[in-house]
Parts: C-alpha cells; sequence; structure tokens
C-alpha cells in the first residue's frame, strides 16, 4: 500500500532549526510537497522537489532522496509565526497526492 | 493570488439532513479536489474532478457525491448526513499539466459538525 510517515509532533526554541523529516512508500514516483497549515487555516505550499538534492527557499529548505524515499522540511532561524502543522504529501504515478497526517511543530520562546 | 473560496466556514446539521458544500476558484484552474480533514489522519481525497461535468472518486466517495457544472464551480453534498462525517473540508484547484501535478491552492475549510 501507499504510506506517508512524519512524526506528529516536534517541539524547538525560537532562533534555532528544526529538521521534520518525511518518509514515503508509493507506486511510482512524481515529486514530495511540503504545506504548512496554521490550525484552523488552509495548508499553504511551501516547496516541491522532485530531484534528489536540497532545495532553499529563504528560512525553509527541502531535501529529497529518492532512492531512500526520504524527504525533510529545515526551518532555520525558528520564528513563533511557525507555529504549524507541516504536511508532507508525495505525487504517485497517477499523479495523485498521496498525504501525510502531518507533524505539529511547537515553537518555544 | 489565486482565490479558492468556501461558502461556509462552519456548519451544524442534523443526521439524515441533505448537505452542500460549495467551493468556487477564480484561476481558470481545470482540477478541483474535494478533501476532509480528520486529527491524525492526513488529508483523504473524496471526489476530484478534470472538467466540467467529469468526476472520479477519491480514496473515500462513499457518502457523498459531487457536482461539477462549471469550471470554476465544485460542489459536494453529503446526501444524508451521519455523525461520521463530522469533520474538516477542504476545497482545492490547481491546473491541469500532465507532466506534472500542479501546486494545489486550498479554500479556508468548512468545519462541519453533524449531530
Amino acid at each position: 500500500g501507499q504510506n506517508i510517515d512524519q512524526p506528529t509532533e516536534m517541539t524547538a526554541t525560537e532562533g534555532a532549526i528544526v529538521q521534520i523529516n518525511c518518509t514515503y512508500q508509493t507506486s511510482g514516483f512524481n515529486g514530495l510537497f511540503w504545506y504548512q497549515q496554521h490550525a484552523g487555516e488552509a495548508p499553504t505550499f511551501l516547496s516541491y522537489n522532485v530531484l534528489d538534492g536540497l532545495e532553499e527557499k529563504g528560512r525553509f529548505s527541502s531535501f529529497l532522496s529518492r532512492s531512500k524515499g526520504y524527504s525533510y522540511l529545515l526551518l532555520k532561524e525558528l520564528q513563533m509565526k511557525d507555529s504549524a502543522s507541516y504536511l508532507c504529501a508525495a505525487l504517485d504515478s497517477n499523479y495523485q497526492l498521496i498525504w501525510g497526517a502531518g507533524t505539529k511543530l511547537i515553537i518555544k520562546p | 493570488d489565486v482565490k479558492v473560496t468556501q461558502s461556509s466556514r462552519y456548519l451544524v446539521k442534523r443526521t439524515g439532513e441533505k448537505v452542500f458544500l460549495e467551493c468556487v476558484q477564480d484561476m481558470d484552474h481545470e482540477n478541483m479536489f474535494w478533501y476532509r480533514q480528520d486529527p491524525g489522519l492526513g488529508l483523504r481525497l473524496i471526489y476530484f474532478s478534470y472538467d466540467v461535468k467529469m468526476k472520479e472518486k477519491g480514496d473515500i466517495p462513499e457518502g457523498y457525491s459531487v457536482s461539477r457544472e462549471k469550471k470554476e464551480r465544485f460542489s459536494l453534498i453529503l446526501e444524508s448526513a451521519s455523525t461520521n462525517q463530522t469533520s474538516m473540508y477542504l476545497c482545492a484547484s490547481s491546473l491541469l499539466e500532465r507532466e506534472r501535478m500542479e501546486t494545489q491552492y486550498f479554500g479556508p475549510g468548512t468545519r462541519l459538525l453533524v449531530l
């Protein structure tokens, strides 16, 4: 079956760095998305990786290893507003998105 | 900016009622999706549509139907609401691109409570 695994919850300190991991098993693979979702709000797009390697976008970076079925989202210089859930989603061979349950990130002062 | 709107942020309905959830997008996107989101579970796809009058079942279509009469509007219908359909419902849209699924843009969500 198809499956996405990511930690349920993580805690980090303001100003620090945090890495949120995601592993996936899908029928075929056409890329991996990360979305941010603040409580009570809609998910918003953060990144898309289809090739191996690291893509940096300001304080956020996303990494993909296709051979390992693994991705991570790296958040630097954490701010209180980064407190949110981070959703990992993989695109399978039919271009259908398979979603993880999300990682709730709690930022402490 | 892409805008996806949903008709209600909060709804309270009784068991057995027929419920309509409306979604409208203003970016001429071909694809539209309905998901439900429950605590501890990932987004689960109910139905999606690649074109007007076209619909495809997602992972959990039972108890739901959809309608896409116009390109910008995608409606989710609960024919006879049940308590296990209490959830957050999210609509999304994206461009149609066979080579790469475009980013999905989400509406604000409708939190439905069925009593």
